[in-house]
């Protein structure tokens, strides 16, 4: 079957370091994206791996390992704006993308 | 560029009820789909197009129909609402990404439409 997994809830503090986990498992891998969700609002895109390693982009980076079907996006100098739902898709062959459930930032001061 | 728009915002429908949403993008882009956002649980699709006058079924297509007449505009209609129907829906659109250009096909989101259906 198909699954993406995410822990459902992570707290963090302001000015800290926060590494949220996805695994998956699909029929086919075609690149992993994250977005970030702030509540009531759209999805907005964060990052895109489709080769193993470390991507940088600022205060956050993305990680990619295919053969665990392991990605972690880690977030540094964590700052109150940062808190929103982070949700992790996986790029199958053709155009479809699996969705997590997502993981809500919760920080605090 | 306005991006990704859609309308209404926020919709109560009584139960058999039928109703269209709204999508436009001016991005140019190929590839616009649907999904339906649902607490504790991913995105899932609903419809999705690669073109004018090219669509296809998602995960969840059942109660819902839709078209694409031109490359802006990707209209949901939902035939007779069931309270099972009340979500989030976003609708998104890419480019289709070519060969050699890994990455180029993300997808950008509208604000999304919040139904309620009684």
């Amino acid at each position: 079957g198909q699954n993406i997994d995410q822990p459902t809830e992570m707290t963090a503090t302001e000015g800290a370091i926060v590494q949220i986990n996805c695994t998956y498992q699909t029929s086919g891998f075609n690149g992993l994206f994250w977005y970030q969700q702030h509540a009531g609002e759209a999805p907005t895109f964060l990052s895109y791996n489709v080769l193993d390693g470390l991507e940088e982009k600022g205060r956050f980076s993305s990680f990619l390992s295919r053969s665990k079907g392991y990605s972690y996006l880690l977030l540094k100098e964590l700052q109150m704006k940062d808190s929103a739902s982070y949700l992790c898709a996986v790029k199958q062959r053709g155009y479809q993308l699996i969705w997590g459930a997502g993981t809500k930032l919760i920080i605090k001061p | 560029n306005a991006g990704v728009t859609q309308t209404p915002k926020f919709q109560v429908l009584k139960t058999g009820q039928s109703m269209t949403l709204q999508c436009a993008q001016d991005m140019n882009h190929e590839y616009m789909s649907w999904y339906r956002q649902d607490p504790g649980m991913g995105l899932r699709l609903i419809h999705y197009s690669v073109g004018a006058g090219i669509t296809d079924q998602g995960e969840v297509p059942n109660g819902y129909n839709v078209s694409r007449s031109t490359t802006e505009d990707f209209p949901l209609r939902l035939l007779s609402a069931a309270p099972s129907q009340t979500s989030v829906y976003f609708c998104a659109s890419s480019y289709l990404a070519p060969s050699g250009r890994a990455g180029t096909d993300t997808q950008y989101f509208g604000p999304g439409t919040r139904l309620t259906v009684l």
